[in-house]
């Protein structure tokens, strides 16, 4: 099956500093691919679509120029969180979607996460 | 406005027992596709099972069956012969057609299901 990757799986960090978060999907290529956030006992809340070659699509509310996208190629996606602070401790997941002609029924497989922990 | 509703925070289920998770959806296209994932405590999302709009049967994968109802606008999980192992976060969730977040998933706020020996 379609397997995603994500790096690190958790990072404690001090305030300000950036991290980076990668997402790979191993054994298939996404032009598309996702970043949710998901807060302790909550729903997954999208952040941003990251689309290969091109620039990101971000959610209404979520910052841009916080949150740095970049799709660099068919099987990688990176989200920058830079100058963390602790109201950006959070579990953040990525998911790709396994592109079939029916864009409607592709699967979205979902990395395991990352647990952000700023200081 | 919230897309996706699941009314049960949490569930309890017996081993070996049936249990039904709900969830409506509103939407006003014809076309869209909805999803279940399982969310263990180790945080991963397990895709369990998919039901397109047009889909005239009901989906089924394993233990798992959709109890879809368009008229209702309803894609009830059901869990047949429960296992200890499915204790976690069910999360129901929909895709529309092309939008701003092109084919995103739209998620409820999940049920926690509980299966007791």
């Amino acid at each position: 099956g379609a397997v995603v990757s994500q790096h690190p799986s958790w990072v404690i960090c001090k305030s300000g500093t950036s991290v980076k978060i990668e997402c790979r999907s191993l054994d298939f290529q996404a032009t598309t691919m996702f970043w949710y956030r998901q807060f302790p006992k909550q729903s997954l809340m999208l952040m941003a679509t990251s689309n290969e070659g091109s620039k990101a699509t971000y959610e209404q509310g979520v910052e841009k120029d916080k949150f740095l996208i970049n799709h660099a190629s068919l099987t990688l996606s990176t989200l920058t969180v830079t100058s963390a602070h602790p109201e950006d401790s959070s579990f953040y997941i990525c998911s790709a979607a396994l592109e079939t002609s029916g864009r409607i029924a592709d699967t979205q497989y979902f990395g395991p996460g990352t647990r952000l922990t700023v200081l | 406005a919230q897309k996706i509703t699941q009314t049960q925070p949490g569930m309890f289920v017996q081993e070996k027992e049936a249990v039904t998770l709900d969830c409506t959806y509103d939407t006003s296209d014809q076309s869209y596709g909805l999803f279940w994932y399982k969310q263990p405590s180790s945080g991963e999302m397990i895709f369990l099972i998919y039901q397109g709009s047009y889909d005239e049967q009901n989906a089924t994968e394993g233990r798992y069956s959709l109890n879809f109802q368009k008229a209702r606008k309803s894609a009830n999980l059901v869990i047949s012969a429960s296992q200890l192992g499915d204790s976690a976060m069910y999360f129901c969730a929909m895709r529309e057609p092309y939008s701003n977040s092109g084919y995103a998933l739209n998620f409820g706020k999940g049920t926690s299901l509980l299966v007791t020996p």
